[in-house]
């Protein structure tokens, strides 16, 4: 079975400090994992994802995030944190069956950015 | 390239009464996705569609919930009889398949249902 916990449900950070958003997942399959950001009354937006390639991936935004295959994590993480980044954030893993795509979605981290 | 559109964006009803959500997926997208997301939750999938099969509903209270894909393109969501557990934000998501696929999903800004 597959799972995500996203270990933080609120993160507040001030404006141009680092921001991290923790993940941890659980997978039976080689998994691909993904961080979707929403804002208020959006859809979700794809931040970066990885696919088995490089551990360290670049997303938008100044975004970036690493998976850690032996600590089952894929933390998420910006230098500086800007007034535009307060929204919510997803982590999500996915594999690839027969049938279609398969998404397991984290409970969310609220991320809110003083100035 | 045209998103995923969705509508109507909000929708209020009393309490037994019926919804339908309506979905038009990205051009050659076979896979189409129904989530449920309420309020300080993550999304959960209700219903994925692969062309115009259903491929997984095991999370579709199918005692009020339905949907359909008829010609593999566009989709209707319907609730009936609402309850007010049932508010929430109805995403629609797709999905391109074939090795190109990675997983990403392209979603929709959603369906707000209010049930009073």
């Amino acid at each position: 079975a597959q799972s995500v916990t996203q270990l933080d449900s609120h993160v507040s950070v001030s404006e141009g400090t680092p921001v991290l958003l923790r993940c941890n997942y659980s997978s039976s399959y080689s998994p691909s994992l993904f961080w979707y950001v929403q804002h208020p009354n959006k859809g979700l937006q794809l931040l970066l994802k990885y696919t088995s390639a490089a551990t360290l991936v670049k997303g938008i935004n100044g975004f970036e995030a690493e998976f850690k295959k032996s600590e089952t994590s894929f933390h998420l993480t910006k230098p500086s944190a800007h007034m535009s980044d307060a929204a919510e954030y997803f982590c999500v893993v996915s594999w690839i069956k027969a049938a279609g795509n398969k998404l397991t979605f984290g409970g969310g981290t609220r991320v809110l950015v003083k100035p | 390239e045209a998103g995923v559109a969705q509508s109507p964006r909000y929708k209020i009803i009393e309490k037994r009464q019926s919804v339908a959500f309506w979905c038009n997926p990205i051009s050659g997208h076979a896979t189409l996705y129904w989530y449920q997301q309420i309020l300080g939750q993550g999304p959960k999938l209700l219903i994925q569609f692969q062309n115009n099969g259903v491929v997984d509903d095991s999370q579709l209270p199918k005692d009020r919930f339905s949907a359909e894909r008829l010609k593999g393109v566009d989709s209707t969501l319907k609730i009936q009889p609402a309850k007010l557990e049932d508010s929430a934000v109805y995403l629609c998501a797709s999905n391109p398949r074939g090795q190109g696929a990675t997983g990403e999903l392209f979603f929709g800004e959603g369906s707000r249902l209010t049930v009073l």
